[in-house]
């Protein structure tokens, strides 16, 4: 079992729609989550941090649940511009320098 | 404020050779790591430098080695090339050890080993 784990997609969805994506972590000493944006052949991006308490930035909004070892991200009123890979990043102590990143969630928005 | 810069771009290599690849890390970060994305795939973490000591290596062989300057940058190099060596890689900085600080990544070097 992967240490993170999304599911991959695609995604296909209409302009203006709102889309969320999952990602779940298996190492309960995981302690700081990002999600990260990274467009075709480039290098990803980071586009969020994601807190206890839950945290928005403008259309994005990201939650974490400990208890059930998941992040999530939701994007409101969707963009042709937001098509791109979405990566979940998780750090533990325990892993000593090491961010643990997900395979990606591909989204798609269509006009 | 100066981004993390890599180089090369592009690089194509033979199987059994051997290659360097260069990072500059973002001004003000004394950390640097590096990763390897496939195709299909999310970045896997290959090590990390801290003030030019290795804090950590992922599941790679010992011919993946690295270093880290003075001035902070950074460079992998990989012996015996594999074809399966064939990927990404990209370097990131960031201002602490990866805990709490987000990684900053460069555009990456795209290699191909034939």
């Amino acid at each position: 079992r992967k240490e993170v784990e999304q599911d991959p997609g695609p995604f296909n969805v209409p302009e203006g729609a709102t889309v969320a994506f999952n990602c779940t972590y298996s190492n309960s000493a995981s302690q700081s989550f990002f999600w990260y944006r990274q467009d075709c052949r480039k290098e990803p991006k980071l586009l969020m941090s994601v807190y206890s308490s839950g945290n928005e930035d403008g259309r994005f909004t990201a939650q974490l649940n400990r208890a059930s070892q998941y992040i999530s991200l939701l994007i409101r009123d969707s963009k042709l511009s937001d098509s791109a890979t979405y990566l979940c990043v998780v750090n533990a102590d325990t892993n000593a320098g090491k961010s643990t990143f997900g395979d990606g969630t591909t989204l798609t928005v269509k006009p | 404020e100066t981004g993390v810069t890599q180089s090369p771009t592009h690089l194509i290599k033979t199987r059994g050779q051997q290659v360097t690849l260069r990072c500059s890390s973002q001004s003000g970060h004394n950390t640097v790591s590096w990763y390897q994305q496939a195709l299909g795939q999310g970045p896997q973490f290959i090590f990390q430098y801290y003030r030019e000591e290795e804090n950590g290596r992922g599941n790679f062989p010992p011919r993946f080695s690295g270093l880290q300057f003075p001035n902070y940058s950074s460079e992998l190099n990989v012996n015996a090339l594999e074809l399966d060596d064939s990927a990404l890689y990209l370097c990131a900085s960031s201002l602490d050890r990866g805990l709490i600080s987000p990684l900053h990544f460069g555009n990456g070097t795209r290699l191909t080993v034939t």
